[in-house]
């Protein structure tokens, strides 16, 4: 593995369903992140993790969980999709929290919720 | 409230510059900085600024003015492959980043 990683690709999910997105960094970074991308909108924050352990809300968690048992590994789940969770979402991490520290993106993963 | 500004769509000639604004209200601003993402591709690390000035990195330059909030990116000699949207994002209090919607670039021959 070199740098972040995100499975699935892609999924067409049935309304209702659980989902788990997986994102898995090899840097070492303590911070990670989990936006969605809509058309027409910037990048949203739905939760982060300042370090292995801890998890934090951002700005659109509803509907949405994490967790960081480690500090390579950071699952994004759904309990129960909705359509307006079709999105492109994008796992993210950097050194830190803070600062000028850049995030490293994963490649995405394209969720289709019908 | 949080806000970034930055315009929808831009075209430029291949050789030629662009400057690409944006504009932020934060609250607690902690830095802004510029990400390049091609179509269907993951947004990539271009530039950071957090005190006022002009900073040079190659071809692309970017720009702060704290007071006017206030940022632009500078894309000099501009080639094919800079056909890419360029997401503006500005750091808050809790340095959690704010995104702008992005700028798509298209370049013509």
């Amino acid at each position: 593995i070199a740098g972040i990683t995100q499975a699935p690709t892609s999924q067409i999910l049935a309304a209702g369903r659980r989902m788990t997105l997986r994102c898995t960094q090899d840097m070492r970074h303590n911070a990670m992140y989990w936006y969605r991308q809509d058309l027409g909108l910037g990048l949203r924050l739905i939760h982060y993790s300042n370090t292995a352990g801890t998890t934090g809300k951002g700005e659109v968690p509803d509907g949405y969980s994490v967790s960081r048992a480690n500090t390579d590994d950071f699952p994004l789940t759904l309990a129960s999709a909705v359509p307006s969770q079709t999105s492109v979402y994008f796992c993210a991490s950097s050194s830190n929290l803070g600062g000028g520290n850049e995030q490293f993106f994963g490649p995405g993963t394209r969720l289709t919720v019908l | 409230g949080q806000n970034i500004d930055q315009p929808t769509e831009m075209t430029a000639t291949e050789g030629a510059i662009v400057q690409i604004n944006c504009t932020y209200q934060t609250s607690g601003f902690n830095g802004l900085f510029w990400y390049q993402q091609h179509a269907g591709e993951a947004p990539t690390f271009l530039s950071y600024n957090v005190l006022d000035g002009l900073e040079e990195k190659g071809r692309f330059s970017s720009f702060l003015s704290r007071s006017k909030g206030y940022s632009y990116l500078l894309l000099k000699e501009l080639q094919m492959k800079d056909s890419a949207s360029y997401l503006c994002a500005s750091s808050d209090s809790n340095y959690q980043l704010i995104w702008g919607a992005g700028t798509k670039l298209i370049i013509k021959p």
